[in-house]
């Protein structure tokens, strides 16, 4: 059974560094993109970034792009967001999504994590 | 940037069709997937590649994609089928998700 399993609740200031981790089990972790999804609250899913763990291959929204780093330790099957200064703005639950990759141009998600929500205030 | 627009709700009674619209400029020549998210949850896929249904969900769901506007339909709408649902496609080396469909089923 594939499980995305992410770490708890954070509650951080503005200016603090933090990241954030997915445990995968279930699969191969190297063999399929893993990424980030951001839903603020009461709003829409928004995608952050993805990476492939075999070849830390990374792919970044416009949007988050130098905000965020995505990252992935194959020992331990895990992976991670990691912000160096937070905003109020990055006040969100987070999802950690499991990615498919079939013909070209089709992609979508076919595992969720839990949520990791952060809250982000003074 | 390339945009998918949603209608923000839908309303259906119990046993009716509903339908979902995601419209975006060439819609068709993208592969488009369905996304249902219950309060309080992570989504879950029920749709991918325009029409193919994950294993467990319900034959109900169906989609279409042709022009510039992929459809998601729900054949028989069940009280369980109450949900936000986003459409999402991939372009320029992005996830592009719809701003989200509320579906009420009264």
């Amino acid at each position: 059974e594939v499980q995305l399993v992410q770490s708890g609740a954070e509650v951080k200031k503005p200016g603090e560094s933090l990241k954030i981790s997915c445990k995968i089990s279930g699969y191969t972790f190297a063999n399929y993109w893993i990424g980030w999804v951001r839903q603020m609250p009461g709003k829409g899913l928004e995608w952050v970034a993805i990476i492939y763990p075999r070849n830390s291959e990374t792919k970044y929204s416009p949007a988050f792009q130098g905000r965020v780093t995505i990252s992935a330790d194959k020992s331990i099957s895990t992976a991670y967001l990691r912000w160096s200064s937070l905003k109020a703005s990055d006040t969100a639950m987070y999802y950690c999504t499991r990615h498919e990759i079939q013909n070209i141009g089709s992609y979508w998600i076919n595992y969720w994590g839990q949520g990791t929500l952060l809250t982000v205030s003074s | 940037s390339y945009e998918l627009t949603q209608p923000l709700s839908v309303s259906v009674s119990p046993g009716q069709p509903a339908s979902i619209t995601c419209s975006g400029d060439k819609l068709e020549d993208k592969f488009v997937s369905w996304y249902q998210q219950k309060p309080g949850q992570p989504p879950i896929l029920v749709l991918y590649e325009d029409d193919k249904r994950p294993s467990g969900i319900p034959e109900r769901f169906s989609g279409s994609n042709s022009g510039n506007t992929a459809t998601l339909t729900i054949s028989e709408t069940q009280t369980m089928d109450e949900a936000d649902y986003y459409c999402q496609t991939w372009d320029n080396y992005s996830y592009v998700f719809g701003s989200g469909t509320k579906v009420t089923v009264l």
